[in-house]
């Protein structure tokens, strides 16, 4: 029973355009949320993170934002450049007792030129 | 100086042979974790260690058989290989229950 979701497969995205990545959970215990980006033949990179006591975090070109009453978390790019081409999975925990990470099936960004 | 490197990147084999595969960190993290990458590409926690204590042990075959000689390894053992093993194996550590960093995966092949 998948508890996060990611709906799309894959976004294709002109360079310099905004890529919104999208996430949705179930499990109403989770309170952190993590998004990871993986390059082919590499292990999932930690990008960017929020606690469920925030609803917007940024860091640099990536923000993600946070809506608790709908479950879901969305990654914001901009602008997105070639290098963002990547498979970005959306993970989750409870917290601070919780070691378990639950991901989604990831989105396969593509950023043309 | 890879964060966490995992031996060998690539394994051919078998059904019905017996492999290991090796994890390192050099975070200084207390935890350690196996997951698997099947072929629906979803990551799944498979064990974790923490100070070489077992914390998590998924729904796994009893086939798999983690273990951690000290805090900064983490190794894993699959008797009798099946079809169905055949996936990409990531380790990854954490400092508690903090953000998870990862190797650079295993793909396993079982023939």
């Amino acid at each position: 029973d998948q508890q996060v979701k990611q709906n799309s497969p894959s976004l294709s995205v002109q360079e310099g355009r905004i890529s919104i990545l999208n996430c949705d959970y179930t499990n109403s215990m989770f309170d952190y949320f993590l998004w990871y980006k993986k390059y082919p033949a590499e292990g999932p990179t930690f990008l960017i993170s929020i606690s469920s006591i925030k609803d917007k975090n940024e860091d640099g070109r990536f923000t993600v934002f946070l809506n608790k009453s709908a479950k879901h978390l969305s990654l914001h790019i901009v602008p997105s450049q070639p290098g963002d081409s990547a498979v970005y999975f959306c993970a989750a925990s409870g917290g601070k007792s919780d070691y378990k990470l639950s991901f989604g099936a990831g989105t396969t960004v593509t950023v043309r030129a | 100086d890879t964060a966490v490197s995992q031996t060998p990147k690539y394994l051919v084999t078998q059904m019905g042979n017996d492999k290991s595969i090796k994890c390192e960190q050099n975070l200084g993290h207390d935890t350690m974790y196996w997951y698997k990458q099947d072929s629906k590409k979803f990551l799944k926690i498979m064990f974790s260690y923490n100070n070489k204590e077992l914390i998590i042990n998924e729904t796994v075959p009893n086939r798999f058989s983690p273990k951690s000689p000290d805090k900064a390894h983490l190794n894993l053992h699959i008797n009798s290989l099946e079809l169905g093993d055949s996936a990409v194996y990531f380790c990854a550590s954490s400092q508690g229950t903090g953000v998870k960093y990862f190797g650079p995966g295993t793909r396993l092949t079982v023939t």
